[in-house]
């Protein structure tokens, strides 16, 4: 079982520019949950896509976008950088029953420098 | 204030000593409490959740669950020097969104 996967695991990019980080959940997971976490902090929340949706949202501008595959893979798509979206960028798995959830497992993460 | 206080540390023990970390919240809505070990630069690992309150043991691990105290607890036993990493407390309502604690730092002295 491969568990979650992410890529790339390190990333710089310039201010203003664009950047896609990839999600593969765990084997029989199929909902995806993006979190950000900066340097020193909790994990944020960004938002949770189920069914090819985004389910929940949280306190984060529009600039933060996402899409979800068939596949349950997932994309976080973030626009017109800032220095202060530099943080880890992790992704969990879980498996949607009903209306709660399994545990979600965490990636290792895509670390995003901008510069 | 934050919807989920946890003490930073860093919290350094000696090898075999009995370890405890904590987290309170403000949200009574929160049902589900898990806890996750970071280490550095890699992504969180879960070690327990609870469902409401009780406790919940696995191996050296106990979890404690205080809803009416709005606190939780995570107990470390006979710790090793390979229990040191960042402990983070994580909760929520069901499992679409978790709100974490900002992590304690715990470093295990052989």
């Amino acid at each position: 079982d491969a568990g979650v996967t992410q890529s790339p695991t390190h990333l710089i990019k310039t201010r203003g520019q664009q950047v896609t980080l990839r999600c593969s959940p765990k084997s029989g997971h199929d909902t995806v949950s993006w979190y950000q976490q900066a340097l020193g902090q909790g994990p944020q929340f960004i938002f949770q896509y189920y069914e090819e949706e985004e389910r929940q949202r949280g306190n984060f501008p529009d600039r933060f976008s996402g899409h979800q595959f068939p596949n349950y893979s997932s994309e976080l798509n973030v626009n017109a950088l800032l220095l202060g979206d530099s943080a880890l960028y992790l992704c969990a798995s879980s498996h949607t029953k009903w209306e709660t959830d399994t545990e979600a497992f965490f990636g290792q993460g895509t670390r995003l420098t901008v510069v | 204030q934050k919807e989920v206080e946890q003490d930073p540390g860093p919290l350094s023990v000696p090898e075999g000593a009995i370890v405890s970390l904590n987290c309170t919240y403000s949200n009574s809505a929160f049902q589900y409490f898990m806890w996750y070990r970071q280490y550095s630069r890699k992504g969180p690992e879960l070690l327990m959740y609870t469902y409401s309150s009780g406790n919940k043991e696995d191996g050296r691990f106990t979890a404690q669950v205080d809803k009416s105290s709005k606190y939780i607890s995570l107990f470390i036993r006979d710790s090793q020097p390979s229990d040191s990493a960042t402990y983070l407390c994580a909760m929520g309502y069901n499992f679409n969104k978790f709100y974490f604690g900002s992590g304690t730092k715990l470093n295990v002295k052989p």
